[in-house]
């Protein structure tokens, strides 16, 4: 089993929906990335958190510490956020290993 | 300001040939990174260097070698290319560890 588990692996949707995006992982972290991978193969930081919440235009971020997950949603969904979303954690006894998520694939149809 | 940025983007070897793969960064970053992405493994990280003048395996760094040259250069070196070693290198940085990663464009690296 991956320490570092996303669902779905896919998601289709139609423009303007509300998108969830979950990431859960078995081992302590000190913080929890989630990154943007374009089509073109670029990857992107969207945010970094180790408790609570944040907020960035339409995206939002959640990490619950105690039930080791985190989620990421897409307000008002655009075919621009089509991509692939990944997950990874800062392990807490890992020095400088950020371990990563295999990702979930995007797709939002105009 | 460029960030990071790697070249080359595209490369093919055949098996056997050596190659190196230039990163540079300009955000004054103390560490730096490389990963390589394959289909259903997600990112792994072969190689990072905490801080200049310092450099340390990670998680599959067989088959590579790395130097540190200076605070903004992390290169990464195939000495004898094999074709397990077909794969998307990026590099990445970061004020220092475990703080937010900037990853440059990617390398696809095939080897025949």
């Amino acid at each position: 089993k991956n320490e570092v588990e996303q669902s779905p692996q896919n998601l289709t949707a139609q423009e303007g929906e509300f998108i969830t995006i979950n990431c859960s992982y078995s081992v302590g972290i000190s913080a929890l990335h989630w990154l943007q991978q374009h089509p073109g193969g670029g990857i992107v930081s969207l945010f970094m958190l180790s408790s609570g919440k944040k907020k960035h235009g339409r995206l939002i971020a959640t990490i619950n510490i105690q039930e080791k997950h985190s989620s990421l949603h897409i307000t008002a969904s655009h075919p621009r956020d089509s991509a692939v979303y990944i997950c990874a954690v800062w392990r807490e006894t890992s020095g400088s290993r950020l371990t990563f998520g295999e990702g979930t694939q995007l797709t939002v149809n105009p | 300001n460029a960030g990071v940025t790697q070249t080359p983007k595209f490369q093919v070897l055949k098996t056997g040939q050596s190659m190196t793969l230039q990163c540079a960064q300009d955000m004054n970053h103390n560490s730096m990174y490389w990963y390589r992405q394959d289909p259903g493994m997600g990112l792994r990280l072969i190689y990072y260097s905490a801080s200049e003048g310092t450099t340390d395996k990670g998680e599959v760094p067989n088959g590579y070698n790395v130097s540190r040259l200076n605070k903004r250069e992390f290169s990464l070196r195939l000495e004898s290319a094999a074709p397990s070693q077909t794969s998307v290198y990026f590099c990445a940085s970061s004020e220092r560890r475990g703080l937010e990663q900037f990853f440059g464009p990617g390398t696809r690296l095939t080897v025949l």
